[in-house]
């Protein structure tokens, strides 16, 4: 069964320091991976998947198959980046390869 | 614009009621979701659906069914709700893809408290 670990409830930075919120996964075919956010009373929406290998607001996720491994990384953190980020995989098995496993989800708070 | 709608903002229930939640979405997508969001417990999914009359469980699906009559429409209904059940409940909706899954579009969420 996949599953996807976010090991930090809470995580608080300075404005202008580096953030890295963690993402492990266990999963045993070709894992597909998202970072999903969500700002205060807002809807929850895509902030990146590592197919795209994009840079979006500045945070950037390479994902690491030998540690399993899909680290949220950004070098300086802006207020605006406070938020709660969940971390999700793509099943590719028949019919489910549709849905997505999400982890718990990771509270950034960026203090000024 | 996708755009995801559902019925209600906040709900409040008694224990017992039976309880329909619709989501709404209007962009032609074949993938329609439906996800419990609890603090410390992040997203469980409870159904979804990759096509009219289709449905499949997800992983918390005790207490829930679903319909899904026309496409653009996914409704979760809670047969009798419980105390248990109170949660932010969010919809979602998805093109089917070459590839498996495609980006999900989240509706607002309903926020349903049951007393």
């Amino acid at each position: 069964a996949q599953r996807v670990t976010q090991p930090e409830k809470l995580l608080s930075v300075f404005k202008g320091a580096p953030v890295e919120l963690k993402c492990n996964y266990s999963y045993s075919g070709s894992p597909e991976l998202f970072w999903y956010v969500q700002y205060s009373r807002q809807r929850l929406q895509l902030l990146l998947r590592h197919i795209s290998r994009e840079s979006i607001k500045g945070f950037t996720a390479d994902l690491n198959k030998g540690e399993t491994s899909f680290h949220l990384k950004k070098p300086f953190a802006q207020e605006e980046d406070s938020a709660m980020y969940y971390c999700a995989l793509r099943s590719n098995s028949g019919g489910s390869n549709y849905k997505l496993t999400f982890g718990k989800g990771t509270l950034l708070t960026v203090n000024p | 614009d996708v755009k995801v709608t559902q019925s209600s903002r906040y709900l409040v229930k008694r224990t017992g009621e039976k309880v329909f939640l619709e989501c709404v979405q209007d962009m032609d997508h074949e993938n329609m979701f439906w996800y419990r969001q609890d603090p410390g417990l992040g997203l469980r999914l409870i159904y979804f659906s990759y096509d009219v009359k289709m449905k499949e469980k997800g992983d918390i699906p005790e207490g829930y069914s679903v319909s899904r009559e026309k496409k653009e429409r996914f409704s979760l209904i809670l047969e009798s709700a419980s105390t248990n059940q109170t949660s932010m409940y969010l919809c979602a909706s998805s093109l089917r893809g070459l590839a498996g899954a495609q980006e999900q579009y989240f509706g607002p969420g309903t926020r349903l408290t049951v007393t």
